[in-house]
């Protein structure tokens, strides 16, 4: 099984300032990762996938990067609605297998 | 606008069995694989399985942790998508999430669309 890590647990930033959120692979997954977004109460949205592609309706300043088994989100200026809990997923097609991150914190400074 | 609604959550005892649905709309449901994605109260994301469309022969995948307890089906006649779960245990305790994928592929690869969750408690 791949196993996700994130780095950090917490980041704690203050509005208008950039995060950068790690993710790392235990072996190589290509590009085959996604972002998502989760607020307290909200199912997760999906704001990265294919490790840097935009879903629909993502503003701009979320970004990622990396391939391989090292990846980035860089969210370039915080907003209000940024702060949340952000996992990243990765997947496999032989064996089929989904593996989450266990996910970084974005609290208010 | 896709919709996906999961029902059938709530309080079952260890052992015993549940089994919950997700009725969609907005789309063309047979096209898709649909998986379940679940989380622990307090706690990350775990993907449980997913069963590819008919095109793709309508088989099924699952994590370890499930295999053998769980069964996801579906009925594309109604736009339903089913997760039978057998010998619940205490540790499945979880708001179990319906998603769709963002490709109509035979894989479950990006989840674009996610119900709001159904929560089963296993306790007795």
């Amino acid at each position: 099984e791949i196993v996700m890590t994130q780095s950090p647990a917490t980041l704690s930033v203050s509005p208008g300032e950039r995060a950068t959120l790690s993710c790392r692979a235990s072996q190589s997954v290509s590009s085959n990762l996604a972002w998502y977004q989760q607020k307290p109460g909200q199912a997760p949205r999906l704001l990265i996938y294919g490790a840097s592609t935009r879903a629909t309706g993502i503003p701009a300043r979320f970004s990622g990067s990396g391939s391989g088994t090292e990846f980035t989100l860089t969210i370039s200026s915080l907003q209000s609605e940024d702060f949340a809990v952000y996992y990243c997923q990765q997947y496999n097609n032989w064996p089929p297998e989904v593996t989450f991150g266990p996910g970084t914190k974005v609290d208010i400074k | 606008e896709v919709q996906l609604v999961e029902s059938g959550g709530g309080l079952v005892q260890p052992g015993r069995s549940l089994r919950l649905s997700c009725t969609a709309s907005g789309f063309t449901f047979g096209d898709y694989a649909m998986s379940w994605v679940r989380q622990a109260p307090g706690k990350g994301l775990e993907w449980v399985g997913f069963i590819r469309s008919k095109a793709y022969g309508g088989t099924t995948e699952y994590a370890a942790s499930v295999k053998g307890r769980f069964t996801i089906s579906r009925d594309d006649s109604k736009s339903i998508a089913y997760l039978q779960m057998n010998s619940l245990k205490t540790e499945d305790t979880a708001v179990y999430y319906c998603t769709r994928d963002l490709y109509s592929s035979g894989w479950s690869e990006y989840f674009q669309h996610w119900g709001q969750g159904t929560l089963v408690t296993v306790s007795s």
